[in-house]
């Protein structure tokens, strides 16, 4: 059983359209990430919930609109796609506090062209 | 500001040597910190987690680290790598503000030739 998944694993789409990636985590977790992995694999976190409210928002475009309809989702919504918003994105669940870990899905590599 | 910072961005070993890989961390107050490996094409993995206690801790695939507070650091390192060991490494810490939000260092890449 994948703890956490996303999908799509790749995707390919023009500048201006709109897309989202799904993330759905079975570990009990309340705590869910999106992670941006830019060209140079540098990553960086966009938002986190927990239990479904917005904690953190990484000064990402708001173009970008994460969605929690529960404690095991956290979508990930982009209008007008950028060529610049060509990264990999990492879905992550975590327990809520200190002394916890993350797990991380596989990624889903975003190509705008 | 909170950062962490990873010295080493690209090493080549043979295998059978050993490895270091240098992190230092910038925060204030209580830290976890976490190394994550990510092989080519996957997803990131957790391989060891420092929380408290015993400063040498102990991963997975014969991996350790040691956090030095006096120095900000905690190395990552094995004895003695195998050309499955190759890929990259991240270093990572976590506040004590419970947002969950870790920072991660640039990432070093880890070839090892056979």
């Amino acid at each position: 059983d994948t703890a956490v998944s996303q999908t799509p694993k790749y995707l390919v789409t023009q500048m201006g359209n709109d897309k989202s990636i799904k993330c759905e985590q079975n570990l009990g977790h309340d705590t869910m990430y999106w992670y941006k992995q830019d060209s140079k694999k540098f990553l960086k976190i966009m938002f986190s919930y927990n239990n479904k409210e917005l904690i953190i928002n990484e000064t990402v475009p708001n173009r970008f609109s994460p969605k929690s309809p529960d404690k095991a989702h956290l979508n990930l919504h982009i209008n007008s796609l950028e060529l610049g918003d060509s990264a990999v994105y990492f879905c992550a669940s975590s327990r809520w506090g200190q002394n916890t870990e993350a797990f991380f899905g596989q990624g889903t590599r975003l190509t705008v062209v | 500001a909170q950062s962490v910072s990873q010295h080493n961005h690209h090493v080549i070993l043979s295998e059978a040597a050993s490895l270091e890989l240098g992190c230092n961390y910038s925060y204030g107050g209580t830290v976890n910190l976490f190394w994550y490996v990510q092989y080519p094409g996957q997803h990131l993995q957790l391989l060891l987690k420092y929380f408290s206690g015993d400063p040498l801790v102990k991963g997975i695939k014969g991996f350790e680290a040691e956090f030095i507070k006096s120095k900000f650091s905690f190395n990552l390192r094995k004895p003695s790598v195998q050309w499955s060991d190759t890929a990259e490494y991240f270093c990572a810490a976590r506040g004590s503000s419970n947002t969950g939000k870790l920072i991660f260092g640039q990432g070093t890449t880890l070839q090892v030739k056979p």
